[in-house]
């Protein structure tokens, strides 16, 4: 089975520090890859995706992840975070080749101190 | 467009009793997924329906879990009997896939279960 796994459980910041959560993935051919954001009480939301193309990809909120297919990796950046961006990162990608179920990894929760 | 939509959004019953799960998936959308959301086990996917069809439901804990989608624009989620060990946060969520098409995930609100 196909897996996406994230490195991280709990990382813990101060304002305005830089922020790299890591996340790779077990699979290789057409590469579908997501990063959600669940805010405390709050559903799962989109921050960013990749399909194919330029492997840095920017999404909402001054956040940005780069695609290295050689490393299997996609981890997810922000230069500088705020108070609000405490939640819970997940990242996904296809259960298996041609399939559009996604697979989660366990999920970062990541604390920003002000 | 309003999004997916789950009612109710918190649902306090006693173990034992029926609880049914509602959704609307988004307005066009031909993939609809639920999913438990628990601290120990985090996101799992419980089942997946395409076109109305459940194409994977592999992920449905047991028998007493159960789950349909009558048409494109309402699926449910029932178990029974309930028990302590479902507590948790059932999500829905809906996309627009096929012919080697992705369109992202789109999640509702959830449904916050907690069996007593």
């Amino acid at each position: 089975a196909q897996s996406v796994s994230q490195h991280n459980h709990h990382v813990i910041l101060s304002e305005a520090a830089s922020l790299e959560l890591g996340c790779n993935y077990s699979y290789g051919g057409t590469v579908n890859l997501f990063w959600y954001v669940q805010y405390p009480g709050q559903h799962l939301q989109l921050l960013l995706k990749y399909f194919s193309g330029d492997p840095l990809v920017k999404g909402i909120k001054g956040f940005e992840a780069e695609f290295i297919k050689s490393k299997f990796s996609f981890n997810l950046r922000k230069p500088s975070v705020q108070w609000s961006d405490t939640a819970e990162y997940f990242c996904a990608g296809p259960s298996g080749a041609g399939s559009y179920q996604l697979t989660f990894g366990k999920g970062t929760k990541l604390s920003v101190i002000p | 467009d309003a999004g997916v939509i789950q009612s109710p959004r918190h649902e306090v019953t006693e173990m034992g009793q029926e609880v049914t799960l509602r959704c609307k998936p988004i307005s066009g959308h031909n993939s609809l997924f639920w999913y438990r959301q628990t601290m120990m086990r985090g996101l799992e996917l419980l089942i997946y329906f395409n076109n109305n069809v459940p194409i994977d439901d592999s992920g449905m804990p047991e028998d007493r879990f159960s789950a349909k989608m009558p048409n494109a624009s309402f699926s449910t989620l029932k178990i029974q009997p309930s028990e302590p060990r479902d507590s948790a946060v059932y999500f829905c969520a809906s996309s627009l896939v096929g012919l080697g098409r992705w369109v992202e995930q789109f999640f509702g609100p959830g449904t916050r279960l907690t069996v007593l």
